[in-house]
């Protein structure tokens, strides 16, 4: 079955440091990778996402490219603000987004002043 | 984006009621709601996947008799959890998948808490 694997949390950074949260996945066939953050008391939102192989998904600073290779969707920001924090989630989905998210176990990112 | 709603926000019930949860899709039609639930500080886990006007499919280890999904339309489908208990309290969260590129957009989620 389908799985995601994020690294644990939480991150914690001081303002204007280089971000990376390091996502891999298992599935079959040519899965559709996104990003979703969760800011504190609010749902999730989606961040960017990626459908096929070597594209790269950004919004906000954030990029995350989609390596078939080393089944890996790694987000990354060149400097991160307090109201960056939040939880990060990865996510895959089957056939471009026609079935549920098989989430990652999420990692906390905490952004120091 | 387009804009998810859920009613209620949370909610603090007696062991032993029974709790209906409102999804709705407010500016697109939803060809298919999800329903998860999330436990604290973990991720979130489907719980079942709602068609309009056919039955709901659930995840294994769902019981489909405790977690009722009716989903009546293409901008609503309820969550019903029948005789709650404390184990039953968590996060719940729906999702409405729609639009041109069929991208799923998530609710707020609804707090339960079973005394």
């Amino acid at each position: 079955g389908n799985s995601v694997t994020q690294m644990e949390g939480p991150v914690t950074l001081s303002e204007e440091a280089f971000l990376t949260i390091n996502c891999t996945y298992t599935a079959t066939g040519y899965p559709s990778l996104f990003w979703y953050v969760q800011y504190p008391g609010e749902g999730l939102q989606l961040l960017l996402k990626a459908t096929k192989a070597d594209d790269k998904g950004s919004n906000k600073g954030f990029e995350a490219t989609y390596r078939k290779e080393t089944t890996s969707f790694h987000l990354e920001k060149g400097s991160v603000q307090v109201s960056d924090s939040a939880v990060y989630f990865c996510a895959l989905s089957d056939q471009a987004g026609r079935r549920a998210l098989t989430f990652g176990s999420g990692t906390r990112l905490q952004v120091q002043p | 984006g387009a804009v998810v709603s859920q009613h209620p926000s949370w909610v603090i019930c007696k062991s032993g009621t029974s709790v209906k949860i409102e999804c709705r899709s407010l500016d697109f039609q939803a060809t298919t709601m999800f329903w998860y639930r999330q436990f604290p500080k973990q991720s979130l886990m489907l719980m079942a996947t709602s068609n309009e006007g056919s039955k709901a499919t659930y995840e294994q280890g769902v019981e489909k008799d405790k977690f009722l999904i009716n989903h009546a339309s293409l901008t609503l489908s309820t969550l019903t959890v029948t005789s709650a208990h404390p184990e039953d309290s968590s996060f719940y969260i729906c999702s409405s998948r729609g639009g041109v590129e069929e991208t799923q957009y998530f609710g707020p989620g609804t707090r339960l808490l079973v005394l």
